[in-house]
């Protein structure tokens, strides 16, 4: 079992609608968590991070963390084609020096 | 808006040389920074974290001879890779943080090692 797990997809939405983009983690000692937009052949790009249970929005984007259910999710409303990317879910425990990153889903908006 | 740049974007090198990658941010100064790789449909990696003036602070498994970390300024951070084999070449990708959490990322730097 990978210690940060994402559904590959490609997951596929039509413009306007809501993408929904999940990652569960294993290390119950992790402290932060942060979402990356990566375009492809490009660096990624840090679009959230949250540190406490509950919902953190910024703009179109609510991350969502459960840390006693070990996910964090993020939502996108209102998806453009310009979100379609890759999305990174990454997760660190600041006490044992580890950052970990899912593989990434990938989303593509359809217009 | 805060930018981070590396140098260079990309390299060639034959095995058993050195290759320095720099990592710069423009217009602010950098009290972390940190290095990344990344393999072809593979996910990011950290690689290392560098806090200016102090010792970088390496992740599990990360060869701290083989690459050697320097963050002699705010503004500057070099990773050089030692005597690279193939095995070596992939995406490298630095990114600063100046304050929070908020990371600004380089545009990468792609090492093949022949």
């Amino acid at each position: 079992q990978k210690e940060v797990e994402q559904n590959s997809g490609p997951l596929s939405v039509p413009e306007g609608a809501i993408a929904s983009l999940n990652c569960t983690y294993s290390d119950r000692g992790s402290q932060s968590f942060f979402w990356y937009r990566q375009y492809s052949g490009k660096s990624p790009e840090l679009i959230m991070f949250i540190y406490s249970n509950g919902d953190k929005e910024d703009g179109r984007f609510t991350a969502q963390l459960n840390k006693a259910s070990q996910y964090v999710s993020l939502l996108i409303r209102d998806s453009q084609p310009s979100d379609s990317a890759t999305y990174l879910c990454a997760v660190r425990d600041t006490n044992a020096g580890k950052s970990t990153f899912g593989d990434g889903t990938t989303l593509t908006v359809k217009p | 808006g805060a930018v981070v740049s590396q140098h260079p974007s990309r390299v060639i090198c034959k095995s058993g040389t050195s290759v320095k990658i720099e990592c710069r941010s423009l217009d602010f100064q950098a009290t972390t920074m940190f290095w990344y790789r990344q393999f072809p449909k593979q996910s990011l990696m950290l690689m290392a974290t560098s806090n200016e003036g102090s010792k970088a602070t390496y992740e599990q498994g990360v060869e701290k001879d083989k690459f050697l970390i320097n963050h002699a300024s705010l503004t500057l951070s070099t990773l050089t890779v030692t005597s690279a084999h193939p095995e070596d070449s992939s995406f490298y990708i630095c990114s600063a943080r100046y304050s929070g959490e908020t990371q600004y990322f380089g545009p990468g730097t792609r090492l093949l090692v022949l």
